[in-house]
């Protein structure tokens, strides 16, 4: 396709259930991220993927979020046990150039955990 | 600790006034720092960027500027308009594996 496309683009989901979000980057990028957006406020890095290298995981806010990458191209995002807190916009961008170009980002998901 | 500090928080200008915004970064070794808008209910998207090796670069309204030294760059845009009116980030990358961006200024221009 033509940019990043995120599914679903929209979430609604019971406290305590399982959620998997899907990020298809830019066809020949190589560094995919994930960023979570609560409402109103900044871009919270989460993760990033350069390849096949195995990812740095420490941004990840708990050990019920986990991320994996295959094939060096989509990405997906799990959220376990989902809480209220979880609630935000989850974002996902790729780019060319790893660290150092232009990220491009995703529609989102929506996250709503009741 | 890794950051990325950014300041305002909210910023409010006439039209046709210049505004800027400043964010400072942890990492010395940091090379990149791009500023993206984010409007209303849309994704961030870039709008200029600076390597560390310039310490300034324009395209026609905006500007950033970038001082190695005190690690800190800022981005000016002048003659502002009401289309300008939106959330701004920075961003650098902050170690071999994480590209962090500021909390966010929210830029209102008044007609």
């Amino acid at each position: 396709g033509a940019g990043v496309s995120q599914s679903p683009s929209n979430k609604v989901t019971e406290k305590g259930k399982d959620v998997e979000l899907r990020c298809d980057p830019i066809s020949g990028h190589t560094a995919l991220y994930w960023y979570r957006q609560s409402l109103g406020q900044g871009l919270e890095f989460l993760i990033y993927f350069q390849g096949n290298s195995a990812p740095d995981k420490s941004g990840l806010p708990s050990d019920r979020f986990s991320a994996e990458r295959t094939g060096g191209s989509v990405s997906t995002l799990t959220i376990q046990r989902t809480q209220q807190e979880d609630s935000a916009v989850y974002l996902c961008a790729s780019s060319l150039v790893v660290l150092t170009g232009e990220l491009f980002f995703g529609e989102g998901s929506r996250l709503t955990v009741l | 600790g890794e950051n990325v500090e950014q300041h305002p928080s909210t910023l409010s200008v006439q039209e046709g006034d210049s505004a800027v915004i400043k964010c400072t970064y942890s990492d010395s070794a940091s090379n990149y720092f791009p500023w993206y808008k984010q409007e209303l209910g849309k994704r961030p998207q870039l709008i200029i960027d600076i390597r560390s090796n310039v310490g300034e670069k324009k395209d026609q309204r905006i500007a950033v500027t970038l001082n190695k030294t005190a690690k800190h760059f800022s981005l000016h845009i002048t003659e502002t308009q009401p289309e300008d009116s939106a959330v701004y980030f920075c961003a650098a990358p902050l170690g071999f594996n994480k590209f962090y961006f500021g909390s966010g200024t929210k830029l209102n221009v008044k007609p």
